[in-house]
Protein backbone atom coordinates (compact mmCIF):
# COMPACT_ATOMS: atom_id res chain seq x y z
CA UNK A 1 0.00 0.00 0.00
CA UNK A 2 1.26 3.52 -1.11
CA UNK A 3 2.11 5.58 2.00
CA UNK A 4 1.33 9.39 1.89
CA UNK A 5 2.92 11.18 -0.79
CA UNK A 6 3.81 15.32 -1.16
CA UNK A 7 4.97 16.62 -4.48
CA UNK A 8 6.84 18.80 -5.19
CA UNK A 9 10.01 17.57 -2.96
CA UNK A 10 11.80 20.41 -2.88
CA UNK A 11 10.76 24.42 -3.95
CA UNK A 12 12.93 27.38 -4.25
CA UNK A 13 10.82 30.50 -5.16
CA UNK A 14 11.29 33.99 -4.85
CA UNK A 15 9.81 36.37 -2.31
CA UNK A 16 6.08 37.35 -3.72
CA UNK A 17 5.57 34.26 -5.57
CA UNK A 18 3.11 31.59 -5.76
CA UNK A 19 4.08 28.13 -4.64
CA UNK A 20 1.07 25.28 -4.56
CA UNK A 21 2.28 21.97 -2.73
CA UNK A 22 0.32 18.86 -3.34
CA UNK A 23 -0.51 15.69 -0.88
CA UNK A 24 -1.59 12.67 -1.36
CA UNK A 25 -3.09 10.73 1.44
CA UNK A 26 -3.09 6.82 1.98
CA UNK A 27 -6.10 5.74 0.69
CA UNK A 28 -9.44 5.79 2.05
CA UNK A 29 -8.06 7.88 5.17
CA UNK A 30 -11.00 10.88 5.37
CA UNK A 31 -8.56 12.76 7.82
CA UNK A 32 -6.13 14.94 6.30
CA UNK A 33 -3.87 17.47 7.80
CA UNK A 34 -0.94 19.98 7.09
CA UNK A 35 2.56 20.80 9.66
CA UNK A 36 5.16 23.25 9.22
CA UNK A 37 8.15 22.80 10.57
CA UNK A 38 10.26 26.41 10.20
CA UNK A 39 14.22 25.96 10.60
CA UNK A 40 15.06 24.06 14.38
CA UNK A 41 11.64 24.70 15.67
CA UNK A 42 8.73 22.43 16.63
CA UNK A 43 6.65 20.78 14.12
CA UNK A 44 3.73 23.08 14.51
CA UNK A 45 -0.18 22.26 13.44
CA UNK A 46 -1.68 23.96 10.59
CA UNK A 47 -5.38 22.62 9.77
CA UNK A 48 -7.26 19.21 9.38
CA UNK A 49 -9.81 18.06 6.54
CA UNK A 50 -11.78 15.71 7.29
CA UNK A 51 -12.84 14.52 3.57
CA UNK A 52 -13.26 17.72 1.74
CA UNK A 53 -14.24 19.85 5.07
CA UNK A 54 -11.89 21.59 6.85
CA UNK A 55 -12.75 20.76 10.55
CA UNK A 56 -9.81 22.88 12.16
CA UNK A 57 -7.44 25.36 10.41
CA UNK A 58 -6.94 27.20 13.74
CA UNK A 59 -2.85 26.94 12.79
CA UNK A 60 -3.02 28.45 9.69
CA UNK A 61 -0.58 31.38 9.65
CA UNK A 62 -2.59 34.18 7.91
CA UNK A 63 -4.61 34.41 4.83
CA UNK A 64 -1.84 34.65 2.37
CA UNK A 65 -1.97 30.29 2.86
CA UNK A 66 -4.75 28.66 1.08
CA UNK A 67 -5.43 24.64 1.48
CA UNK A 68 -8.24 22.65 -0.36
CA UNK A 69 -9.37 19.05 -0.29
CA UNK A 70 -11.70 19.08 -3.56
CA UNK A 71 -13.42 15.70 -3.97
CA UNK A 72 -11.97 14.60 -0.62
CA UNK A 73 -8.90 13.01 -2.27
CA UNK A 74 -5.06 14.88 -2.42
CA UNK A 75 -4.96 18.17 -0.88
CA UNK A 76 -3.19 21.41 -2.04
CA UNK A 77 -1.86 24.27 0.08
CA UNK A 78 -1.01 27.32 -1.87
CA UNK A 79 1.13 30.49 -0.95
CA UNK A 80 0.53 33.64 -2.71
CA UNK A 81 2.37 36.12 -1.93
CA UNK A 82 5.01 33.92 -0.18
CA UNK A 83 7.25 35.40 2.36
CA UNK A 84 10.84 34.66 3.25
CA UNK A 85 9.52 33.32 6.97
CA UNK A 86 7.29 30.90 4.88
CA UNK A 87 10.26 28.70 4.15
CA UNK A 88 10.46 25.59 5.82
CA UNK A 89 9.19 21.87 5.15
CA UNK A 90 5.56 21.48 4.75
CA UNK A 91 4.37 18.19 6.21
CA UNK A 92 1.34 16.27 5.33
CA UNK A 93 -0.22 13.41 7.19
CA UNK A 94 -3.28 10.89 6.78
CA UNK A 95 -4.97 9.12 9.40
CA UNK A 96 -8.34 7.20 9.10
CA UNK A 97 -10.28 7.15 12.90
CA UNK A 98 -8.99 4.22 14.67
CA UNK A 99 -8.71 5.14 18.43
CA UNK A 100 -5.42 6.00 18.52
CA UNK A 101 -5.49 8.52 15.33
CA UNK A 102 -2.56 7.35 14.56
CA UNK A 103 -0.83 9.74 12.01
CA UNK A 104 0.99 8.41 8.93
CA UNK A 105 3.58 11.47 7.54
CA UNK A 106 4.98 12.02 3.93
CA UNK A 107 7.97 12.93 3.34
CA UNK A 108 7.67 16.42 3.57
CA UNK A 109 7.78 19.44 0.77
CA UNK A 110 10.88 21.60 1.57
CA UNK A 111 10.16 25.46 0.44
CA UNK A 112 12.98 27.71 0.67
CA UNK A 113 12.20 31.69 -0.27
CA UNK A 114 14.95 33.84 -1.37
CA UNK B 1 -1.08 26.90 27.04
CA UNK B 2 0.13 23.50 25.02
CA UNK B 3 3.89 23.27 24.69
CA UNK B 4 5.92 20.48 24.15
CA UNK B 5 10.04 20.73 25.18
CA UNK B 6 12.86 18.55 24.14
CA UNK B 7 16.22 19.24 24.11
CA UNK B 8 18.08 19.40 20.99
CA UNK B 9 20.91 17.36 20.77
CA UNK B 10 22.12 13.78 22.09
CA UNK B 11 25.01 12.22 21.37
CA UNK B 12 25.81 8.40 22.49
CA UNK B 13 28.46 5.83 21.64
CA UNK B 14 27.53 2.56 19.79
CA UNK B 15 25.96 -0.16 22.02
CA UNK B 16 25.08 2.26 24.66
CA UNK B 17 21.61 3.60 26.00
CA UNK B 18 20.22 6.36 24.49
CA UNK B 19 17.52 8.59 26.72
CA UNK B 20 15.49 11.07 25.07
CA UNK B 21 13.25 13.16 27.24
CA UNK B 22 10.37 15.32 26.61
CA UNK B 23 8.01 17.33 29.28
CA UNK B 24 4.57 18.68 28.02
CA UNK B 25 1.92 21.16 29.58
CA UNK B 26 -2.01 19.77 28.26
CA UNK B 27 -3.21 16.99 30.73
CA UNK B 28 -5.61 16.65 28.65
CA UNK B 29 -3.59 14.09 26.14
CA UNK B 30 -5.12 10.79 25.71
CA UNK B 31 -2.34 9.91 23.81
CA UNK B 32 1.58 10.96 23.83
CA UNK B 33 3.58 9.31 20.61
CA UNK B 34 7.34 8.91 19.76
CA UNK B 35 8.14 9.88 16.01
CA UNK B 36 11.51 9.19 14.21
CA UNK B 37 12.90 11.44 11.02
CA UNK B 38 15.95 9.89 9.13
CA UNK B 39 16.97 12.07 6.31
CA UNK B 40 15.19 12.89 3.55
CA UNK B 41 12.49 10.88 5.27
CA UNK B 42 9.22 11.00 6.27
CA UNK B 43 8.14 10.95 10.16
CA UNK B 44 7.59 7.41 11.02
CA UNK B 45 5.80 6.52 14.55
CA UNK B 46 7.68 4.62 16.78
CA UNK B 47 5.56 4.04 19.31
CA UNK B 48 3.12 5.70 21.45
CA UNK B 49 1.77 5.34 24.90
CA UNK B 50 -1.89 5.95 26.47
CA UNK B 51 -2.45 8.34 29.13
CA UNK B 52 -2.68 6.21 31.64
CA UNK B 53 -0.28 4.12 31.68
CA UNK B 54 3.17 4.44 33.04
CA UNK B 55 5.57 2.48 31.21
CA UNK B 56 5.97 0.57 27.67
CA UNK B 57 8.05 -1.68 26.19
CA UNK B 58 8.65 -2.68 22.40
CA UNK B 59 11.58 -4.63 21.62
CA UNK B 60 14.86 -2.10 22.36
CA UNK B 61 12.34 0.96 23.12
CA UNK B 62 10.98 1.61 26.29
CA UNK B 63 8.42 4.53 26.55
CA UNK B 64 8.62 6.36 29.93
CA UNK B 65 5.22 8.44 31.38
CA UNK B 66 5.24 10.62 34.58
CA UNK B 67 1.98 12.45 34.32
CA UNK B 68 2.09 13.72 37.71
CA UNK B 69 5.50 15.82 35.92
CA UNK B 70 4.25 15.30 32.59
CA UNK B 71 7.78 14.17 31.64
CA UNK B 72 7.86 11.70 29.05
CA UNK B 73 10.93 9.66 27.98
CA UNK B 74 11.86 7.03 25.43
CA UNK B 75 15.63 4.42 26.07
CA UNK B 76 16.38 3.07 23.17
CA UNK B 77 18.74 0.20 24.33
CA UNK B 78 21.85 -1.19 22.47
CA UNK B 79 21.51 2.28 20.88
CA UNK B 80 22.60 1.23 16.69
CA UNK B 81 24.27 3.78 13.90
CA UNK B 82 20.75 3.45 12.11
CA UNK B 83 19.40 4.83 14.88
CA UNK B 84 20.83 8.43 14.12
CA UNK B 85 17.86 10.32 13.56
CA UNK B 86 15.68 13.29 14.59
CA UNK B 87 13.15 12.21 17.57
CA UNK B 88 9.84 14.30 18.00
CA UNK B 89 8.06 13.87 20.92
CA UNK B 90 4.01 14.75 20.26
CA UNK B 91 0.68 15.03 22.21
CA UNK B 92 -2.49 14.91 20.83
CA UNK B 93 -3.92 17.32 23.59
CA UNK B 94 -7.27 15.74 23.78
CA UNK B 95 -8.26 16.82 19.25
CA UNK B 96 -6.91 15.38 15.95
CA UNK B 97 -4.29 17.67 16.07
CA UNK B 98 -1.02 16.96 17.28
CA UNK B 99 1.23 19.18 19.49
CA UNK B 100 5.03 18.37 18.64
CA UNK B 101 8.49 19.14 20.38
CA UNK B 102 11.08 20.89 18.97
CA UNK B 103 12.60 17.38 18.20
CA UNK B 104 15.91 15.75 19.36
CA UNK B 105 18.66 15.01 17.06
CA UNK B 106 20.04 11.84 18.04
CA UNK B 107 24.13 11.13 17.36
CA UNK B 108 25.25 7.63 17.32
CA UNK B 109 28.90 7.48 17.55
CA UNK B 110 30.88 4.18 16.33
Amino acid sequence: EAGVTQFPSHSVIEKGQTVTLRCDPISGHDNLYWYRRVMGKEIKFLLHFVKESKQDESGMPNNRFLAERTGGTYSTLKVQPAELEDSGVYFCASSQEPEINEQFFGPGTRLTVL
Amino acid sequence: GEDVEQSLFLSVREGDSSVINCTYTDSSSTYLYWYKQEPGAGLQLLTYIFSNMDMKQDQRLTVLLNKKDKHLSLRIADTQTGDSAIYFCAEDAGTYKYIFGTGTRLKVLA
